[in-house]
């Protein structure tokens, strides 16, 4: 069974860019949450995806969104990109949501110049 | 909210040795799980614990549910078990896993 994938691993962006990474689960999972890890902060929820809604969301600002596919399949978005958006953006799928064990993607990688 | 408090923060073994880490919540969890991040920054699943003991290898977790705590033994270090280890928890009213700052740990060979 084919774990969970994430692309892309690496990405440098500027400045006031957008970016978008994408997620693909488990298969059969349909739930999938998003976190930031950073050196000061540590690993820190983003939100929580299930049949295409949106279920939960942590305590980051607007310029962070996300959606969910039919297929389970996620992305992030993150517009207006600034300095401290650098971090690793791990996915995580589980079967039907977070109560269940989540297993992690190899995380993107995004650094903001 | 509930908060997760990991100890030791960093821990320095020579290879062969055991080791427990150990995980505090501030309130009661549901289903504790316990990760290996490698260097490359990999969230490698070690347990999924909501109470009692589980044991893989040289790996065993414990978790006391009424007292808000759990613990992480490794046996018989190897350099390979090096890297930061995480537990994080549910919390009753939120789809979202709450995490500890992590162990550092680093075997010496």
């Amino acid at each position: 069974k084919a774990g969970v994938t994430q692309t892309p691993r690496y990405l440098i962006k500027t400045r006031g860019q957008q970016v978008t990474l994408s997620c693909s689960p488990i298969s059969g999972h349909r739930s999938v949450s998003w976190y930031q890890q950073t050196p000061g902060q540590g690993l820190q929820f983003l939100f929580e995806y299930f049949s295409e809604t949106q279920r939960n969301k942590g305590n980051f600002p607007g310029r962070f969104s996300g959606r969910q596919f039919s297929n389970s399949r996620s992305e992030m978005n993150v517009s207006t990109l600034e300095l401290g958006d650098s971090a690793l953006y791990l996915c995580a799928s589980s079967l039907m949501d977070s109560y269940n064990e989540q297993f992690f993607g190899p995380g993107t990688r995004l650094t903001v110049l | 909210g509930i908060q997760v408090e990991q100890s030791p923060p960093d821990l320095i073994l020579q290879e062969g040795a055991n080791s427990t880490l150990r995980c505090n919540f501030s309130d009661s969890v549901n289903n504790l799980q316990w990760f290996h991040q490698n260097p490359w920054g990999q969230l490698i699943n070690l347990f999924y614990i909501t109470s009692g003991t589980k044991q893989n290898g040289r790996l065993s977790a414990t978790t006391v549910a009424t007292e808000h705590y759990s613990l992480l033994y490794i046996s018989s270090s190897q350099t390979t078990d090096s890297g930061v280890y995480f537990c994080a928890g549910i919390m009753d009213s939120n789809y979202q896993l709450i995490w500890g700052a992590g162990t550092k740990l680093i075997i010496k060979p």
